[in-house]
């Protein structure tokens, strides 16, 4: 469980305001993951970086702004948000995927955000 | 396009019974599959992992299984606890753009009561 933490762990904001959601682990991982996870819905990959590089962006509004300042910390920025954004937003960490290999995702607890 | 499907979309068993969860995949190539638990309000915790040769993988209580031919899998909870009260979700992961992608189902929701 400690491994991976996130803050805060609810947010309520309103559709102009700005906020961050902070990600850090503690594992030696390599790869970080922005999930969102909304009702009845399977986990939606949004954002990938590995070695600190963006490797994956999928097709997420720009609204939402991930940043990596190393590889221990995963900072999500969200700004002028919609209502239907309002969900969990998980973040994972793992080993670096290479070719043929897959290496287990450590998810933190997640953000419930509520957009007003 | 690659999809996990999972059933049933909800379960509620008593306390001390057994209860199996299943999962159907056309992920291809296939690499491997988890399930994971997910307690409310907190992330997914991995259970199993089973790759392509694997047929049965178990966790303690947890025994999950593999057909890779027919592209099922399902998990089996034994003697079920309160504490297992959770969502249960089928991970399959394939190859794919020089690693591996994921592709989440959305999940059983498991309910165990008195």
């Amino acid at each position: 469980e400690t491994g991976v933490t996130q803050t805060p762990r609810h947010l309520v904001m309103g559709m102009t305001n700005k906020k961050s959601l902070k990600c850090e682990q503690h594992l030696g991982h390599n790869a970080m993951y922005w999930y969102k996870q909304s009702a009845k819905k399977p986990l939606e990959l949004m954002f990938v970086y590995s070695l600190e590089e963006r490797v994956e962006n999928n097709s997420v509004p720009s609204r939402f702004s991930p940043e990596c300042p190393n590889s221990s910390h995963l900072f999500l920025h969200l700004h002028t948000l919609q209502p239907e954004d309002s969900a969990l937003y998980l973040c994972a960490s793992s080993q670096a995927r290479t070719s043929g290999n897959s290496y287990e995702q450590y998810f933190g607890p997640g953000t419930r955000l509520t957009v007003t | 396009k690659n999809q996990v499907e999972q059933s049933p979309q909800s379960l509620i068993i008593l306390e001390g019974k057994n209860c199996t969860l299943q999962c159907n995949y056309t992920v291809s190539p296939f690499s491997n599959l988890r399930w994971y638990k997910q307690d409310t309000g907190r992330g997914p915790v991995s259970l199993t992992i089973m790759t392509f040769s694997e047929n049965t993988k178990s966790n303690g209580r947890y025994t999950a299984t593999l057909d890779a031919d027919t592209k099922q899998s399902s998990l089996h909870i034994t003697a079920s606890q309160l504490s297992d009260s959770a969502s249960y979700i089928c991970v399959v992961s394939g190859l794919g753009g020089g690693g591996n992608k994921l592709t989440f189902g959305t999940g059983t929701q498991l309910k165990v009561e008195l």
